[in-house]
């Protein structure tokens, strides 16, 4: 049973342009959120989170958006870069426990 | 800045066989993780650390065991290895639990069994 799901196994956008990785979630105890950016080879590196008393959070050219009434996040990178290819995975965490669930990830391409 | 340290960073292993896989953490961190990669089914927790002392079973715990040796030091093992367990293995940390703080990751490990 996928606790967090990103329904989208890829994306493809064009240099300068919106990104835009969504996320959805079933536990309504999941109280924090996260998105990690993951390159070949290389461990998942954090990016940005996201706690449930917010709606958004923004970093540079990234933004989370949290809807909870829906169970849904999503990540906005603006504007998109090359370098921003990658795969992303969001996770997400509930207070009193002391764990990561993982969603399934979305691979995006920044096409030049 | 080491980090997250994984040993080893490749392995192959024949079925059956047993292996530990070692994680180092030198951030002063409470809170360890393992989990796996697969194609589709991104990243699942094999079990967790959340202090010293203590281990739980994560969402794929079957075919694993886990030794917290000391705060810095988190094993897994592979008793007897099936290759429905060739994966890439990752370990991670974070401060104290998993709310209003993220985890680190290490490089990770590509496990074949063969």
């Amino acid at each position: 049973d996928q606790q967090v799901k990103q329904n989208s196994p890829s994306l493809s956008v064009q240099e300068g342009r919106i990104s835009i990785l969504n996320c959805d979630y079933t536990n309504s105890m999941f109280d924090y959120f996260l998105w990690y950016k993951k390159y070949p080879a290389e461990g998942p590196t954090f990016l940005i989170s996201i706690s449930s008393i917010k709606d958004k959070n923004e970093d540079g050219r990234f933004t989370v958006f949290l809807n909870k009434s829906a169970k849904h996040l999503s990540l906005h990178i603006v504007p998109s870069q090359p370098g921003d290819s990658a795969v992303y995975f969001c996770a997400a965490s509930a207070s009193g426990t002391y764990k990561y669930i993982f969603g399934t990830g979305t691979r995006l391409k920044v096409l030049a | 800045n080491a980090g997250v340290t994984q040993t080893p960073k490749f392995q192959v292993l024949k079925t059956g066989q047993s292996m530990t896989l070692q994680c180092a953490q030198d951030m002063n961190h409470n809170s360890m993780y393992w989990y796996r990669q697969d194609p589709g089914m991104g990243l699942r927790l094999i079990y967790y650390s959340a202090s010293e002392g203590t281990t739980d079973k994560g969402e794929v715990p079957n075919g694993y065991n886990v030794s917290r040796l000391n705060k810095r030091e988190f094993s897994l093992r592979l008793e007897s290895a099936a290759p429905s367990q060739t994966s890439v293995y990752f370990c991670a940390s974070s401060p104290q639990g998993a709310v209003g703080t993220e985890a680190f990751f290490g490089q990770g490990t590509r496990l074949t069994v063969v």
